[in-house]
């Protein structure tokens, strides 16, 4: 069955460091998605992208966030200069193009720490 | 705002108990509304999707219902292996795509 998939399970960092978070989405899925979970709270909405550009960010996306998708099959979200208040589980999802009622699939998550 | 409460936070129950857990949502109209079900540390795993009330899923143990203010995931004869933490998630029409969350009902079932 297919699935997304997420690199790495676990990635510690110190402050003011950049990081990459690594995600594959299912290959038919056309429409891609960053959420986190900081610990104990809500699966917040980072970012959506489809077609190769940005469709909807938070708040939380600010200038330190991006995102890329720099070949066929990868999406990786990039944090510029990582803050103690980013230590947080980050998931990747996708979905496919069947009009909007469509499920998102999610991956198993990175867990960011911010040391 | 468009707004997600689940309830109640945590639930026990022993096996074999049946049970259900609320999802209230407040949007500005209504394109799906999602269960997942999350274990800890790893990422939601998607359950039901509704659209439009009066609508029910099935499978295996749990049934997904839906009104126009809330939406109930019924666990009958609950084991073990269900406990887990159970999202809600809502799908606007003024959102590009974003899932708004609940907090979740933790769910332990004892033997």
């Amino acid at each position: 069955e297919p699935e997304v998939t997420q690199t790495p399970s676990h990635q510690v960092t110190q402050m003011g460091q950049e990081v990459i978070l690594r995600c594959v989405p299912i290959s038919n899925h056309l429409y891609f998605y960053w959420y986190r979970q900081i610990l104990g709270q809500k699966v917040e909405f980072l970012v959506s992208f489809y077609n190769n550009e940005i469709s909807e960010k938070s708040e939380i996306f600010d200038d330190q966030f991006s995102v890329e998708r720099p070949d066929g099959s990868n999406f990786t979200l990039k944090i510029r200069s990582t803050k103690l208040e980013d230590s947080a589980m980050y998931f990747c999802a996708s979905r496919w193009d069947r009009g909007d009622y469509n499920e998102q699939f999610f991956g198993p998550g990175t867990r960011l720490t911010v040391l | 705002e468009d707004q997600v409460t689940q309830s109640p936070e945590a639930l026990r129950l022993q096996e074999g108990e049946s049970s259900s857990l609320n999802c209230s949502y407040t949007v500005s109209g209504l394109r799906g509304l999602f269960w997942y079900r999350q274990d800890p540390g790893k990422g939601p795993e998607f359950l039901f999707t509704l659209y439009s009330a009066g609508e029910e899923k099935e499978k295996e143990r749990l049934k997904a219902t839906l009104t126009k203010k809330e939406s109930f995931l019924h666990i009958t004869a609950p084991k073990p292996e269900d406990s887990a933490t159970y999202l809600c998630a809502v799908l606007g029409y003024n959102q590009g795509g974003k899932l708004i969350f609940g907090q979740g009902t933790e769910l332990s079932v004892k033997p």
